[in-house]
């Protein structure tokens, strides 16, 4: 079946602007979640939605960074005032959050680079 | 707060021979452990997933991890590497009921013919 995808694969800005990344999970995945990957950071977490409840914002680094997600399925993230420290690889996930079910599967990323 | 330290950024084997890559971990709560690997410019594919049931767990393409509290380890290994097997690897740990990944630093894996 169609896996998690992203979009846009790689976008390239000018810092100071403002971008959208976009994440489409699988289909009946109620969880939904932003990662980012850089050189100097790792893998860390960014933000979690499950179903209709609050989401788990507490990895965003700053306010910045925003996310939503429309009708329990797509998700989009922005950042506002990009800036070069943002430059990364921005990964989205998605889960069935069954009882005892916590895999979580990644989309291909979209890789930021902010000039 | 959960953590996983990965004891090496890189490990280099050849073909053929076994693998083991190193991760222990540290959590407050039971934690569910996992393994992922990235393949170059490729997503991040689950291996294998501890979650308090057996401590030996098997996953894909030849991989299985043991779970051990006494050591809070939790290694990886396969018996004989192959050539696709050479990519990254992360140790992931998230505390039981809760969703966040926190992931280790990763090690590569280079494998020579």
């Amino acid at each position: 079946g169609a896996g998690v995808s992203q979009s846009p694969s790689n976008k390239v800005t000018e810092k100071g602007k403002d971008v959208e990344l976009r994440c489409d999970p699988i289909s009946g995945h109620t969880a939904l979640y932003w990662y980012r990957q850089s050189l100097g950071q790792g893998l860390e977490f960014l933000i979690y939605f499950q179903g209709n409840s609050a989401p788990d914002k507490s990895g965003l680094p700053s306010d910045r960074f925003s996310a939503e997600r429309t009708g329990g399925s797509v998700s989009t993230l922005t950042i506002q005032r990009t800036q070069q420290e943002d430059s990364a690889v921005y990964l989205c996930a998605s889960s069935r959050s069954d009882r005892g079910t916590y895999e979580q599967y990644f989309g291909p990323g979209t890789r930021l680079t902010v000039t | 707060a959960q953590s996983v330290t990965q004891l090496d950024s890189h490990v280099s084997v050849s073909e053929g021979t076994p693998v083991l890559l190193r991760c222990n971990y540290s959590s407050s709560y039971s934690p569910s452990l996992f393994w992922y690997v990235q393949h170059p410019n490729k997503g991040l594919q689950l291996l294998l997933k501890y979650t308090s049931a057996a401590t030996l767990v098997k996953g894909i393409n030849g991989f299985e991890a043991e779970f051990k509290k006494s050591e809070t380890s939790f290694h990886l290994t396969k018996p004989s590497a192959h050539m696709s097997d050479a990519a990254e690897y992360f140790c992931v740990v998230s505390n039981t009921g809760f969703q966040k990944l926190v992931f280790g630093t990763g090690t590569r894996l280079l494998v020579s013919p």
